[in-house]
């Protein structure tokens, strides 16, 4: 039930935007997101947990398309700080969410100047 | 600074020793989890505790023993690893057992010799 991510990698320049896309075979309960970077405990960006739901955060922000599975992140006009690896967490609906989280191979990102 | 605090947080090992990963969050969360994280592999989810109950054990070979005493405290006891055991091994905490985002320690790398 792991969760598919794409692409494995992405290199940007600065200011310059980027999508990171998620699906997964099976319904969802909920989709999350976090960032990890080198050497540190990978950390919560947001939670989806309705279909069509968007958040953001700063310039980053999410979707989540209930019906095709699936969740994108967008990062807008990127900053240095956006270099590291994305994950995308999913939960299944039919553990009602209780199962823990399952996660993706990540998106490396890397930001030059 | 995530409120769970990992210890130790690098750890060499004989295949012989037995040794325990301790992990402790101050956040008054009621569910916790053990993942592991290699080069090869995502973060794989290992072990999951929803109020000090085990409530998902993710094919983790018995080498791996978990303890969680109380809902504040989570244990690995690991003994008799392999090489390919070594891997960077997180500690998680959330609300409640669906839907929350997850806190993580900063993890234990371990290296299995």
């Amino acid at each position: 039930q792991q969760p598919v991510q794409s692409p494995q990698a992405v290199i940007l320049r600065e200011g310059e935007d980027a999508v990171i896309n998620c699906s997964s075979s099976k319904a969802l309960y909920s989709v999350h997101w976090y960032r990890q970077k080198h050497g540190e405990a990978p950390v919560f960006l947001m939670i989806l947990l309705k279909g069509g739901e968007q958040k953001g955060h700063e310039k980053i922000s999410a979707s989540f398309n209930e019906k095709k599975q699936q969740s994108s992140l967008y990062l807008t006009a990127s900053q240095l700080s956006y270099s590291g690896t994305y994950f995308c967490g999913t939960e299944l609906l039919s553990g009602g969410g209780a199962d823990g989280l399952t996660f993706g191979k990540g998106t490396h990102l890397i930001i030059q100047p | 600074e995530t409120g769970v605090t990992q210890t130790p947080r690098h750890l060499v090992m004989g295949m012989t020793n037995k040794k325990s990963l301790k992990c402790e969050q101050h956040l008054g969360h009621n569910a916790m989890y053990w993942y592991k994280q290699s080069a090869k592999k995502p973060l794989e989810l290992m072990f999951v505790y929803n109020f000090k109950e085990q409530t998902e054990n993710n094919s983790v070979p018995s080498r791996f023993s978990p303890e969680c005493p109380n809902s504040s405290h989570l244990f690995l006891h690991l003994h008799t690893l392999q090489p390919e055991d070594s891997a960077l091994y997180l500690c998680a905490s959330s609300r409640g057992p669906s839907g929350g985002k997850l806190f993580f320690g900063s993890g234990t790398q371990l290296s299995v010799l």
